[in-house]
């Protein structure tokens, strides 16, 4: 069966350091993977899309790569901020266009 | 432009009994998931709808759970009768379409069944 693996150990880093969390995913070949942010109490936040055919993708901040061959996404915040500390979701493209969400990775960002 | 709108925020219920939880979607938005997220863990769907119509369906427990999406709008999603590993929240979804887009999500309903 199709199974997304995401750190669950929290990350800890100092602010202005780079984040960087993994997301593997075994059993199948997504077209697409998405990632997105989940504070307490909330739902989840579209952060960034990246398709099979893209190598890596940036947005502010944040870069997603995606490497098909090892069939992982890593995801990294660079300059971080304590704003950014929350549980950040792996999503990778399951059938009918729906999407698998890891358990997601917490990080907490320290002054 | 308004996001997502669920209701009730938070429900407590005993085993047994029946409950409701309502979703209003992004206007314009074709597509509506309805999620499950247990505690530590990630959001797992439940039932896609393409306008009226179903999609996906396959992990909900259709022996107690029930959705349905009139006009293509509006949605509700029942469970009766509840079980104690009900306890979860659910979150609300939609999308411009089924075509790779992002999903915004409603803040989710909170179920406690004792």
């Amino acid at each position: 069966s199709q199974k997304i693996e995401q750190n669950s150990e929290a990350l800890n880093i100092q602010e202005g350091k780079t984040a960087t969390l993994t997301c593997n995913y075994t059993n199948y070949s997504p077209a697409y993977l998405q990632w997105y942010r989940q504070d307490p109490g909330r739902g989840p936040v579209f952060l960034l899309l990246i398709r099979e055919n893209e190598k890596e993708k940036r947005k502010e901040r944040l870069k997603v790569t995606f490497d098909t061959t090892l069939k992982q996404s890593l995801f990294h915040i660079t300059a971080s901020q304590p704003a950014d500390s929350a549980t950040y979701l792996c999503a990778p493209r399951g059938g009918y266009n729906k999407l698998i969400f890891g358990a997601g990775t917490r990080l907490a960002v320290h002054p | 432009e308004a996001g997502v709108a669920q209701s009730p925020r938070y429900k407590i219920i005993e085993k047994r009994q029946s409950v409701a939880f309502w979703c209003n979607p992004i206007s314009g938005h074709a597509t509506l998931y309805w999620y499950q997220q247990i505690l530590g863990q990630g959001p797992k769907l439940l039932i896609q709808f393409q306008n009226n119509g179903v999609v996906d369906d396959s992990q909900l427990p259709k022996d107690r759970f029930s959705a349905e999406r009139l006009k293509g709008v509006d949605s509700t999603l029942k469970i009766q009768p509840a079980k104690l590993e009900d306890s979860a929240v659910y979150l609300c979804a939609s999308s411009l379409d089924l075509e790779g887009r992002e999903q915004y999500f409603g803040p989710g309903t909170r179920l406690t069944v004792t």
